[in-house]
């Protein structure tokens, strides 16, 4: 493994607060994606960023933000107004657009709020 | 719209038997579709895509335009195919090609 790290694993926050979760690829992708996975829903798709300083919303982006300052980076804030924010994060690159690449995807961080 | 169904939530089937794992899209143009899989403490990764139309782990996966469908399958069931699959959709290049979009996941188990 490697190529695709997030951190941390686990991560615990109280209500209100806004967390960071960090994901950072040495895969020289361009490409990197936000996914949250849900039992029974499969992943959805938070954000995603074709190139650097450019970033667009996927299907539910209402309480989320990201950055796209390096290439090898793209975090994912979970803000205080999103609803519900406990869940299992996935981090994915690829070195192209998405439809026509592999994605690879990184181990996940699983938040819980409360 | 793009739209993934996978209606099976759990498929269980004994060592040897063959598999299917159903998945039907919704899409107006030409898509391309993907199987990716998760092992066991492993990360998702690719299995296979349609556009290179070839069999990996002894898996297949058909795309049918009339039925809307790719379902994956393979003649004999193995113990380590025991996972979760995800089928995923794309616009490619015409459209909506920039983002996957998942199903919800078929959880196979192979039985001894």
């Amino acid at each position: 493994d490697g190529g695709i790290t997030q951190s941390p694993k686990y991560l615990f926050r109280k209500e209100g607060q806004n967390v960071t979760l960090s994901c950072e690829q040495n895969l020289n992708h361009d490409a990197m994606y936000w996914y949250r996975q849900d039992p029974g829903q499969g992943l959805r798709l938070i954000y995603y960023s074709q190139i650097v300083n450019d970033f667009q919303k996927g299907d539910i982006a209402e309480g989320y933000s990201v950055s796209r300052e390096k290439k090898e980076s793209f975090p994912l804030t979970v803000t205080s107004a999103q609803k519900n924010p406990t869940a299992f994060y996935l981090c994915a690159s690829s070195i192209g657009p998405a439809g026509l690449n592999e994605q690879y995807f990184g181990p996940g961080t699983r938040l819980t709020v409360t | 719209a793009q739209r993934v169904t996978q209606p099976e939530k759990l498929l269980s089937v004994f060592k040897g038997a063959p598999v299917e794992l159903k998945c039907n899209y919704s899409y107006s143009g030409s898509p391309e579709l993907f199987w990716y899989v998760q092992y066991s403490r492993q990360r998702l990764q690719l299995l296979l895509r349609h556009i290179s139309r070839e069999s990996i782990k002894g898996f297949t996966a058909d795309l049918n335009k009339g039925e809307t469908s790719f379902h994956l399958k393979k003649p004999f069931a193995q113990e380590e195919d025991s996972a979760m699959y995800y089928c995923a959709l794309s616009g490619g290049l015409t459209g909506g090609g920039n983002k996957l979009t998942f199903g919800t996941g078929t959880q196979l188990k192979v039985e001894l």
